[in-house]
């Protein structure tokens, strides 16, 4: 399978937890993005890798959403001290960039993050 | 800012109808990309279709066609002769070049039913 990948597909943690999530993405694509997806809605931009570089952060929801690429492939997205506001599905997304050319993004199944 | 509109929450058709699935854009850039993406229950998004802004023709894909009118900022999608395995939610996406992040944002889906 040479699609992207998350792990785990489903989580379901306590209040106040930390939470992490990893993405592989297709194994060419530098660029790598992660959104957020609510019930009843479309998935909501996060934050964006260019290899291990972490172009832009500003969408993430708060200071308890961190992500990382450190090596430009995997990327992964952990949320400390879960609140219940923050069960979703988290997606991930990879695209090929080369100068000002794009492909289009393909994603993974999601994680579904659930808090009690 | 940039905002995707898709009015029609859900639809529901008998197989083998005709159905369009509206999509209404707004952005400031000149040049951008708009999308089109399939979610079926299993969660994952379904790359359909991408369409750059200075690309007006229409395009048809098998029983799949898209209607790109810039004067109206819309960009509909018609699926011909439906079939219960059409059954999913639908996204149209926008992404703007000149941010040169090219994240997508989404309109709120129409979840379509195809009833056999």
């Amino acid at each position: 399978d040479t699609g992207v990948s998350q792990d785990p597909r489903h989580k379901i943690t306590k209040r106040g937890q930390n939470v992490t999530f990893r993405c592989d993405p297709i194994s060419e694509h530098n660029r790598l993005y992660w959104y957020r997806q609510t019930l009843g809605q479309g998935p909501e931009f996060l934050t964006y890798f260019q290899n291990e570089a972490q172009l832009e952060k500003s969408r993430l929801l708060s200071d308890r959403f961190s992500a990382e690429r450190p090596k430009g492939s995997f990327s992964t997205l952990e949320i400390q001290r879960t609140e219940q506001g923050d069960s979703a599905m988290y997606l991930c997304a990879s695209s090929l960039g080369i100068g000002t050319q794009n492909t289009e993004a393909f994603f993974g199944q999601g994680t579904r993050l659930t808090v009690v | 800012a940039q905002k995707v509109t898709q009015a029609q929450t859900e639809i529901s058709v008998v197989e083998k109808e005709d159905v369009t699935l509206d999509c209404v854009y707004e952005t400031r850039d000149t040049t951008y990309y708009l999308f089109w993406y399939k979610q079926p229950p299993s969660g994952e998004l379904v790359f359909l279709i991408r369409r750059n802004s200075f690309d007006e023709q229409n395009e048809i894909s098998g029983r799949y066609s898209w209607n790109f009118q810039k004067s109206t900022s819309s960009f509909n999608f018609t699926i011909t002769a439906s079939q219960v395995v059409d059954s999913a939610v639908y996204f149209c996406a926008l992404s703007e070049e000149n941010t040169g992040r090219r994240a997508l944002t989404f309109g709120s889906g129409t979840r379509l039913q195809v009833q056999p």
